[in-house]
């Protein structure tokens, strides 16, 4: 099984700073590796998928890159509304792994 | 639009069954892989189970196997989850999404979710 690791556990930043989240995979994963947001009561929502296409309707903002193992999901300014937990995923093969979460907060 | 709606969840015993539903409207829903994912209270999210959208191909977490089963009936538009000797750690919410991004196995509709709390 693929362990993702996500870092930080918990990111503190301010409205209209740049953040930046990191995922490792415990092997590689080549570019197969998506990133998600959630909200408090929400279901996640995909943001990112092959480690750097934005999904249909996510704002240019949101942007990734990486690739193996290491990957970065970068919010350029952030929005009131991006404050969430962030998830990513790998579909390098079976199981289907997330990692832990990184929370953005003000 | 894509609409996803689970329904099923609730208060089991350890060593129980329940099966969820998920009912799915605004696509083609024979041409779409399908998956359930669970969160359990305050934490991360776990896959649970994935099955093709012929139901030719069923996959399952390690942790679930031998206890869940995924099916589908395409001509209903629904989405089956049966699970077994529950136990307290399977108590979480448990969403089902849609494979939606053709050729990446990520998941671009969810469900509202449905709790499932195992508990005597």
């Amino acid at each position: 099984e693929i362990v993702m690791t996500q870092s930080p556990a918990t990111l503190s930043v301010s409205p209209g700073e740049r953040a930046t989240l990191s995922c490792r995979a415990s092997q590689s994963v080549s570019s197969t590796l998506a990133w998600y947001q959630q909200k408090p009561g929400q279901a996640p929502r995909l943001l990112i998928y092959g480690a750097s296409t934005r999904a249909t309707g996510i704002p240019a903002r949101f942007s990734g890159s990486g690739s193996g193992t290491e990957f970065t999901l970068t919010i350029s300014s952030l929005q009131s509304e991006d404050f969430a937990v962030y998830f990513c995923q790998h579909y390098k093969n079976w199981p289907l792994t997330f990692g832990g979460g990184t929370r953005v907060e003000i | 639009q894509v609409q996803l709606v689970e329904s099923g969840g609730g208060l089991v015993q350890p060593g129980g069954s329940l099966r969820l539903s998920c009912a799915a409207s605004g696509f083609t829903f024979s041409d779409y892989s399908m998956t359930w994912i669970r969160q359990a209270p305050g934490k991360g999210l776990e896959w649970v189970s994935y099955i093709t959208g012929s139901g030719r191909s069923i996959y399952y977490a390690d942790s679930v196997k031998g206890r869940f089963t995924l099916s589908r009936v395409n001509a209903e538009n629904s989405l089956y989850l049966q699970m077994n000797s529950l136990t307290a750690d399977d108590t979480a919410v448990y969403y089902c999404a849609r494979d939606g991004v053709r050729g990446v196995t990520t998941f671009d509709y969810w469900g509202q979710g449905a709790l499932v709390t195992v508990s005597s």
